[in-house]
């Protein structure tokens, strides 16, 4: 069955740190992978996606993603944390077979200043 | 160009009253999917739309809940006679197309639904 896993509720990281948000998935055919990203009293919008080629994708905001295919993994990083990053982060996938996406539960980042 | 939009962005309505949300997605989307996201939580799936397919209704947690999409464009999902377990943001996406399954979903705003 198709799973996806942030393990972590909230992650805090100080202003100018390296930031991670992690997210493990589960397909049985290839992956495609998305992080979106929900501000408060906002809808979500999308940061990057995965289909394939380069490993470490480049998306919004300075954000990127590096797929890991051994480790089945898609973890979300951006160098330097700002305070406006603060906000909830969903990693989603779905596979050659379904067009559905299957949806992490959300990781909370909090960047404090 | 315009994105998702949806109406009203606030609804507040009694036990047992029915309600009607609405999406309009992006022009040439054929692809428009409902989902519901309580309060810090995730996305839960109700429905989707594709072209002029049967929709996909596994999602739909009771059959309080229908949706519709005339002319292949705006969708209005309603909910019959609400309970306090129905208070949720209600989210609408469309994409290009269902398939293939690497275009990205384009979120609207959401409308935030309190069962009083």
């Amino acid at each position: 069955a198709q799973s996806v896993a942030q393990p972590e509720d909230q992650v805090n990281v100080a202003e100018g740190n390296p930031l991670t948000v992690k997210c493990t998935y589960s397909v049985s055919g290839n992956p495609y992978l998305f992080w979106y990203v929900q501000y408060p009293n906002r809808g979500l919008q999308f940061l990057l996606k995965y289909i394939t080629g380069d490993n470490l994708v480049k998306g919004s905001y300075g954000f990127e993603a590096e797929f890991n295919k051994s480790q089945t993994s898609f973890h979300l990083k951006k160098p330097s944390a700002l305070v406006s990053d603060s906000a909830l982060y969903f990693c989603a996938v779905r596979d050659d077979s379904n067009y559905q996406l299957i949806w992490g539960a959300g990781t909370k980042l909090i960047i404090k200043p | 160009g315009a994105g998702v939009s949806q109406s009203p962005s606030n609804k507040v309505t009694e036990k047992g009253k029915d309600v009607e949300l609405r999406c309009d997605p992006i022009s040439g989307h054929t692809a428009l999917y409902w989902y519901r996201q309580s309060l810090g939580q995730g996305l839960e799936f109700l429905i989707y739309f594709q072209g002029n397919s049967a929709p996909d209704k596994s999602g739909l947690p009771s059959d309080r809940f229908s949706a519709e999409r005339t002319g292949g464009s705006v969708s209005t999902l309603t909910i019959q006679r609400t309970q306090q377990e129905d208070s949720a943001v209600y989210l609408c996406a469309s994409s290009f197309t269902g398939g293939p399954p690497y275009n990205e979903q384009f979120f609207g705003p959401g409308t935030r639904l309190t069962v009083l």
